[in-house]
């Protein structure tokens, strides 16, 4: 099957760190990918996972991936009111994407 | 940087007119995808394009919806006869095809919302 599921809310306090979490269902995703939404705005790539690797750190941002259970986080150190959008996780499946339906993350200062 | 442009970013259509939503991708990029994003529902994929012809779609994609690739630039999406439920963002993304495509990240354009009356 296609799914990819994330939470829909999570709020932080400016500072804290920020987990969002995913799950998805096909095994044979190659990719993994997070994008960020801002209010009117595209989808903005901010950081993708190979599938044979289990973490990747990107300035802030830390990917966690545990293919055994097939779930996915965005970790966002020093969460800033920047950081305020919503963030869909996807799946690579040849050459389309299947995406969550997106967590809205609101940072209070 | 270079970005996937979209035009308009807001049309507003008469049910069962046509309507044809623009998209320049970035300018080294071969492969080319429509989705769209129903309002408070997930980003659905819609069509990929390559080497001027569909690659892969989707079961939305049904003879409503055409793609073309007109000239080097514009990479456009026509819906035919539109629909109430046609009412969506729709976005375009494009990725590098001179490498191995398979690991090559899409990037989106700021969509455009379709708003059928």
């Amino acid at each position: 099957g296609e799914d990819v599921e994330q939470s829909l809310f999570l709020s932080v306090r400016e500072g804290d760190s920020s987990v969002i979490n995913c799950t998805y269902t096909d095994s044979s995703s190659t990719y993994l990918y997070w994008y960020k939404q801002e209010p009117g705005a595209g989808l903005q790539l901010l950081t993708y996972i190979f599938s044979n690797m289990d973490m990747k750190q990107d300035q802030r941002l830390t990917v966690l991936l545990n293919k055994k259970d097939k779930h996915l986080s965005l970790r966002i150190a020093d969460t800033q009111t920047g950081d305020s959008a919503i963030y869909f996780c996807a799946e690579r499946k040849r050459g389309k994407l299947i995406f969550g339906q997106g967590t809205e993350l609101s940072v209070k200062p | 940087e270079p970005e996937v442009t979209q035009t308009p970013s807001h049309q507003v259509t008469q049910m069962g007119q046509e309507v044809i939503l623009r998209c320049v991708p970035i300018s080294n990029h071969l492969y080319f995808y429509w989705y769209r994003q129903i309002l408070g529902q997930k980003v659905e994929f819609l069509v990929s394009f390559y080497n001027n012809e569909i690659s892969e779609k989707s079961e939305i994609f049904d003879d409503q919806f055409s793609v073309e690739r007109p000239d080097g630039s514009n990479f456009t999406l026509k819906i035919r006869s539109t629909k109430l439920e046609d009412s969506a963002m729709y976005f375009c993304a494009s990725s590098d095809g001179l490498k191995d495509r398979s690991n090559q990240p899409q990037h989106f354009g700021d969509g455009t919302r379709l708003s059928i009356l």
